[in-house]
């Protein structure tokens, strides 16, 4: 069983702090996904990262696949109160069941005006 | 477009009741999952759909009953369900099911079970 290792679990800063949200694996992933998720709603997709090194940036977050696609993190510049969200990154198998997605278990940011 | 619609949006159903919740994409995806995530947990993947034709069931119990009647439209049907079974019933859809492909998610169905 592959397992996606998130951290960390809560974090509460103040608007326009900067903050940083890791995923770890001893297993490899062909890709993986980071999601945004708001109470009663479902994840909505931030981005796909697919090959290893790559860096990808959307407005204020930067989002970033380990070389050996085992780790990924996301971080946050001058965060602001929409940003506040469950943030969930998972994980394409690299073979066998890679119909399946593996979750970390999240991390629930809260970003005070 | 990368959207993904379920109806209802909350249900309020008894230990005894039969209920359905819908499931619709038209992105022309081929794979279509449910998912069932309890608050502030990651989703459990439940059941995935390969070109309309049932590849996984996570062992879920046979009072959760799957049907895919086309490409577009996915369907979860509930009977005798159980308290513990009132969570956040996701779908999701993504062109395929068995190489790496991401997934668009819809908005959810709050399913409380009394």
């Amino acid at each position: 069983t592959q397992l996606l290792e998130q951290s960390p679990q809560f974090l509460s800063i103040q608007e326009g702090e900067n903050l940083t949200v890791y995923c770890n694996s001893s297993s490899v992933f062909s890709s993986l996904q980071w999601y945004r998720q708001e109470p009663g709603e479902g994840p909505v997709l931030l981005v796909t990262v697919v090959t290893g090194g790559e860096v990808k940036k959307l407005k204020r977050l930067t989002f970033q696949f380990g070389d050996a696609r085992k780790d990924s993190s996301l971080h946050i510049t001058a965060a602001q109160p929409g940003d506040t969200g469950l943030y969930l990154c998972a994980g394409r198998n690299s073979g066998g069941s890679n119909y399946k997605l593996t979750f970390g278990k999240g991390t629930l940011l809260t970003v005070n005006p | 477009d990368t959207e993904v619609t379920q109806t209802p949006k909350h249900l309020v159903m008894g230990m005894t009741n039969k209920k359905s919740l819908k499931c619709e994409q038209h992105m022309g995806h081929r794979a279509m999952y449910w998912y069932k995530q309890k608050a502030k947990k990651p989703p459990e993947l439940m059941f995935v759909y390969s070109y309309e034709k049932l590849s996984i069931n996570e062992s879920v119990p046979s009072r959760f009953s799957p049907e895919c009647p086309n490409s577009s439209l996915l369907n979860l049907h509930l009977h005798a369900l159980q308290p513990e079974d009132s969570a956040l019933y996701l779908c999701a859809s993504s062109q395929v099911a068995l190489i790496a492909d991401t997934q668009y998610f819809g908005p959810g169905t709050r399913l409380t079970v009394l």
